[in-house]
């Protein structure tokens, strides 16, 4: 049990769908991540919410929408995905942006684009 | 942030210590060197890291070189659920590379 908790684990859905994955974080930390990792690839950075402001956006397509809607809540909107977009995303969370303070990862969410 | 060089892979047998090696001959001073690690289909799991003092919480053990440019993850006895990708972060942007698969064997 890590404290961060990513929901659902898995989801398969359309190219013409709109979902969403759901992070919540039980530390207290202020700052959270949203990761992409592809088979076979190492992770990558998509998004950094410092206390509920966006600080990062590593040129993640538009397809991709961020909401912090406090500091324990991270969502990922999701619409009109390709099938590249097929990976493991992983929300992560630490005391502070890209403070010294190590970052911790929930289990992420299997996500299989049709 | 400074890269990192691990082994690609590496075994060891239940029980024993598994030390684990990096290269980090980039890293500035004010840098700290992180360990992670990675069991299938799950999240990265934080181990421990540090900065220039050894360090060891209830997982594992650190040892950073006085010149900082290498250092050591030591799993004191080594179970089977200790397979897993391990992986040397140094700086605060966490930059995951291949890292070192271990496996532990019975």
């Amino acid at each position: 049990e890590t404290g961060v908790t990513q929901t659902p684990r898995h989801l398969v859905m359309g190219m013409t769908n709109k979902k969403s994955l759901k992070c919540e974080q039980h530390l207290g930390h202020n700052a959270m991540y949203w990761y992409k990792q592809s088979a076979k690839k190492p992770l990558e950075l998509m998004f950094v919410y410092s206390l509920e402001e966006r600080v990062e956006n590593n040129s993640v397509p538009s397809r991709f929408s961020p909401e912090c809607p406090n500091s324990s809540h991270l969502f990922l909107h999701l619409h009109t995905l390709q099938p590249e977009d097929s990976a493991l995303y992983l929300c992560a969370s630490s005391q502070q942006s890209w403070g010294n303070q190590p970052q911790h990862f929930g289990d992420g969410t299997r996500l299989s684009i049709l | 942030d400074a890269k990192t060089t691990q082994p690609t892979s590496m075994d060891c047998a239940e029980g024993r210590a598994a030390n684990l090696p990096c290269n980090h001959s980039t890293i500035s001073g004010n840098e700290y060197v992180y360990w992670y690690r990675q069991i299938h289909s799950q999240g990265p799991q934080y181990i421990i890291h540090g900065l220039k003092n050894n360090e060891t919480n209830e997982m594992a053990s650190l040892i950073i070189t006085e010149d900082r440019k290498s250092s050591t993850l030591i799993l004191p006895h080594a179970t089977l659920r200790d397979t897993a990708v391990y992986y040397c972060i140094v700086g605060y942007k966490l930059s995951f590379g291949a890292g070192t698969t271990v496996t532990v064997r019975a």
